[in-house]
């Protein structure tokens, strides 16, 4: 079945450092890519997402390219702030009886330092 | 406009006890999802409704899960009896379009702690 892999956390920075996380996928067809994040006492929100091969999301300073060859979805950051501590969730959307369901990776931790 | 809500925010009972969490989703929104993650991994999918209608309810662990959602409003998820790996945390997540939609809007979860 579709599956959805992420780099073990968790992932310590100091502020202003590049970040990466990765995402590989494995999945029938060609799914949309998503990327969700959860801050400390909230719920999950999307971050971004890409709906077909080639496609950059990006958002608040936060990017990743579908990569179809590759069955990657990596997340970057050119420089990360303490702010951005926080879970960041990897996701894929399959075609269930007609309906979008999400598939979500482990999750990656996130932790900034000033 | 309030976001999708949850309660309680975190639970411990003993195994074999019963507890039932509830999920207020987001006004008008005919999609309600509850997911649940076990010990920091993936988060997995457990059921789907639409409206008042279980779409999908394939990631039900076992018949001592039990969800409802009475009028396609508010939803509750029933453990009974709990065991000690249903600990984890369990999130609603509600969503509009016909499809299901892709743009999920989560609660912050509740915290279930079976001992």
């Amino acid at each position: 079945g579709n599956s959805v892999t992420q780099m073990e956390g968790p992932v310590t920075l100091s502020e202003e450092a590049f970040l990466t996380i990765n995402c590989t996928y494995t999945a029938t067809g060609y799914p949309s890519l998503f990327w969700y994040v959860q801050y400390p006492g909230e719920g999950l929100q999307l971050l971004l997402k890409a709906t077909k091969a080639d496609d950059k999301g990006s958002n608040k300073g936060f990017e990743a390219t579908y990569r179809k060859e590759t069955t990657s979805f990596h997340l970057e950051k050119g420089s990360v702030q303490v702010s951005d501590s926080a879970v960041y969730f990897c996701a894929l959307s399959q075609l269930s009886g007609g309906y979008n369901k999400l598939i979500f990776g482990a999750g990656t931790r996130l932790a900034v330092h000033p | 406009e309030a976001g999708v809500t949850q309660f309680p925010s975190h639970s411990v009972i003993e195994k074999g006890q019963t507890v039932t969490l509830r999920c207020d989703p987001i006004s008008g929104h005919d999609n309600l999802y509850w997911y649940r993650r076990v010990m920091g991994k993936e988060i997995k999918f457990l059921l789907h409704f639409v409206k008042e209608s279980k779409q999908d309810e394939s990631g039900m662990p076992n018949n001592r899960f039990l969800a409802e959602r009475t009028g396609g409003t508010y939803s509750t998820l029933k453990v009974q009896p709990a065991e000690l790996e249903d600990s984890g945390v369990y999130f609603c997540a509600s969503s509009q379009g016909d499809r299901g939609g892709w743009k999920l809007f989560f609660g912050s979860g509740t915290q279930l702690s079976v001992l």
